[in-house]
């Protein structure tokens, strides 16, 4: 079965330093991996996907994640926080192959201050 | 254009009502999705449909019943609401079922706020 784990529910940082997020996963066959941020009160928003093509993968707003699978991670970073990154993340697997079904982590805060 | 579209996006109710939340979606996908956030942000899915047929449910009460006129559309309604079905429900879809064959994203609604008082 699979599973996903990030490390720290909340994270803090200053305005231009760099973002961090981390999210190991555990998966039995090759996962897909996915990051989706939540700002408040809204819906879940898509930022980037690992679909087995490149490791290194671009997102939205400028937020970028790698896969490596010797690490089972796919931590998630931005070099250079703007206070309206402040939101929480998810990081999320499912099976390469399959019935399309997301297994999420339990979110980590971003908190952004001047 | 909203792609997944949601109603009501909140709602507050007493415990022991029956209530319904509709979702419908723009993208000609084939796979939608129930998904439940507890008041600890954790999301885990509920239900997934394909083509009108239900394919996923996991281990939900069966006060919950979703339903699926068209695959453009899946309902939600529970029935004899209680303090702990208190949530925030997202309908999602995605291209179609299989990850290989289909395309993986799923697409998110804004949410159902669900207050039971």
């Amino acid at each position: 079965a699979q599973s996903v784990t990030q490390l720290g529910s909340h994270v803090s940082v200053s305005e231009g330093a760099l973002v961090l997020l981390r999210c190991n996963y555990s998966s039995s066959v090759p996962p897909y991996l996915f990051w989706y941020v939540q700002y408040p009160n809204q819906g879940l928003q898509l930022l980037l996907k690992y679909t087995s093509a490149a490791t290194l993968v671009k997102g939205i707003n400028g937020f970028e994640a790698e896969f490596k699978k010797s690490e089972t991670s796919f931590h998630l970073t931005k070099p250079s926080a703007h206070m309206s990154d402040a939101a929480e993340y998810f990081c999320a697997v499912t099976l390469s192959g399959g019935y399309n079904k997301l297994i999420f982590g339990a979110g980590t805060r971003l908190a952004v201050h001047p | 254009d909203t792609a997944v579209s949601q109603t009501p996006k909140y709602l507050v109710t007493q415990m022991g009502n029956d209530k319904s939340i509709k979702c419908e979606q723009n993208l000609g996908h084939d796979t939608m999705y129930w998904y439940k956030q507890d008041s600890k942000k954790f999301l885990k899915i509920m239900f997934s449909y394909n083509n009108k047929e239900l394919i996923i449910n996991e281990t939900v009460p069966n006060r919950f019943s979703p339903k699926s006129p068209d695959k453009a559309h899946l309902n939600l309604h529970i029935n004899s609401l209680e303090l702990g079905d208190s949530a925030v429900y997202f309908c999602a879809s995605s291209q179609g079922l299989d990850t290989r064959l289909y395309g993986n994203t799923i697409y998110f609604g804004e949410g159902s706020w669900l207050t039971v008082v």
